[in-house]
């Protein structure tokens, strides 16, 4: 089956730890995306990528970092840097930049 | 910039009555727009899109209409169903300057009791 995966959907972390959110598709998509939702928000876009080895900054870049090394993976680290970083974390994927946007299921990350 | 703006909820409907969840953008030209759903502690799921004017989108029993005079894609069903309880995020996607940047409203959630 093709789709997007999200590892793992639960994540918990000590304050002032960096962790990394994996996303990885088998959609053979150009594009990836990572999003920010919180309760009763929707979602702003963090990083996206539209090609393997570029990336480019959304709209709530600060505190976070992805590699876009493979055109199947596009890891999010989210770092001590990030003021509240608890939140739903949501990878997408799309053929190119310009087609529909398709989603992961989520990791929810909690800081402690 | 571009934006959308969705009827504020929750909304609570008894099964089988009609469903109007509107959703209004603001955009320069011409974008695209789309209904996602989100269920409980999952991803969003494409629910139907629309990319130009007078476009219906539909699936599942969901319709929604590109109305470029009056900005709106409002998302109706006829008769809704307790698995239909989720909430759902009109969006737009339009180009500027090369730029495709998907732009969610808040979303609404749908409550449907027995």
């Amino acid at each position: 089956d093709g789709g997007i995966t999200q590892s793992p959907k639960y994540l918990f972390r000590k304050e002032g730890q960096n962790v990394t959110l994996s996303c990885e598709q088998n959609l053979n998509h150009d594009a990836m995306y990572w999003y920010r939702q919180d309760p009763g928000q929707g979602l702003r876009l963090i990083y996206y990528s539209q090609i393997v080895n570029d990336f480019q900054k959304g709209d709530i870049a600060e505190g976070y970092s992805v590699s876009r090394e493979k055109k199947e993976s596009f890891p999010l680290t989210v770092t001590s840097a990030q003021k509240n970083p608890t939140a739903f974390y949501l990878c997408a994927s799309s053929a190119n930049r310009a087609d529909t946007q398709y989603f992961g299921p989520g990791t929810r990350l909690t800081v402690l | 910039g571009d934006s959308v703006t969705q009827m504020e909820g929750p909304v609570t409907l008894s099964e089988e009555a009609f469903l109007t969840i509107n959703c209004t953008y603001t955009a320069t030209g011409y974008p695209s727009l789309f209904w996602y759903v989100q269920y409980p502690g999952e991803g969003l799921q494409l629910l139907l899109k629309a990319t130009k004017a007078d476009d219906k989108g539909s699936n599942k029993g969901f319709e929604a209409t590109y109305r470029k005079e009056t900005t709106s894609f409002h998302l109706e069903k006829g008769s809704v169903q307790v698995s239909d309880s989720a909430v759902y995020f009109c969006a737009l996607m339009f180009s500027g300057a090369g730029s495709y940047q998907l732009t969610f409203g808040k979303g609404t959630k749908l409550s449907v009791i027995p």
